[in-house]
């Protein structure tokens, strides 16, 4: 595609259900990262996909909150048992090459999740 | 790990005069300094990056100076215009390891052009 793709763009939940935000990176990136964005506060990193190789979980504030990247491709963020302090946007970045280069990261326009 | 500050979280200044965002970083290690802009309900979109081995970087009206002794670094715009008015992020990054390219993000400052 065009550019970073994000799904739902707005997503309303009770507390503690579950909640699924999904990625579609730039084609060809290698690349894929997911971070938090709280009202007044800068991007917390989440969580790192490079390529083939183990994910960087360092960033994931909890065991409620977990990723996958099926095929190199397409990630979903899942969070568990939403509680209301995960209300935030999550944003997702790719880029081409990742980790060890410095390079521009291209990002969705956001999951704005609302936990009631 | 890296700790990142960006000061001020508020400015405000008339169209037409320079702004000036500072930040500051706690690992020497750092060596790539990218500052994002996010326009109100958009995307953040990288606008400009230095490397350690510059000191200074420009893009029209867009500057970036790094100062490595003292780890801190500054984004300065001049002749404001409306259309700068965002949040902007500034970001350290060490490019010898760590997750997600080492990138670490100041909290943001966000801009108000005056008409």
């Amino acid at each position: 595609g065009a550019g970073v793709s994000q799904s739902p763009s707005n997503k309303v939940t009770e507390k503690g259900k579950d909640v699924e935000l999904r990625c579609d990176p730039i084609s060809g990136h290698t690349a894929l990262y997911w971070y938090r964005q709280s009202l007044g506060q800068g991007l917390e990193f989440l969580i790192y996909f490079q390529g083939n190789s183990a994910p960087d979980k360092s960033g994931l504030p909890s065991d409620r909150f977990s990723a996958e990247r099926t095929g190199g491709s397409v990630s979903t963020l899942t969070i568990q048992r939403t509680q209301q302090e995960d209300s935030a946007v999550y944003l997702c970045a790719s880029s081409l090459m990742g980790q060890g280069v410095g390079e521009k990261l291209f990002f969705g326009s956001g999951t704005q999740l609302s936990v009631l | 790990g890296e700790n990142v500050e960006q000061h001020p979280s508020t400015l405000s200044v008339q169209e037409g005069d320079s702004a000036v965002i500072k930040c500051t970083y706690s690992d020497s290690a750092s060596n790539y300094f990218p500052w994002y802009k996010q326009e109100l309900g958009k995307r953040p979109q990288l606008i400009i990056d230095i490397r350690s081995n510059v000191g200074e970087k420009k893009d029209q009206r867009i500057a970036v100076t790094l100062n490595k002794t003292a780890k801190h670094f500054s984004l300065h715009i001049t002749e404001t215009q409306p259309e700068d008015s965002a949040v902007y992020f500034c970001a350290a990054s060490s490019t010898s390891g760590g997750g997600a390219d080492g990138l670490t993000f100041g909290k943001g400052t966000h801009l108000i052009i005056q008409p």
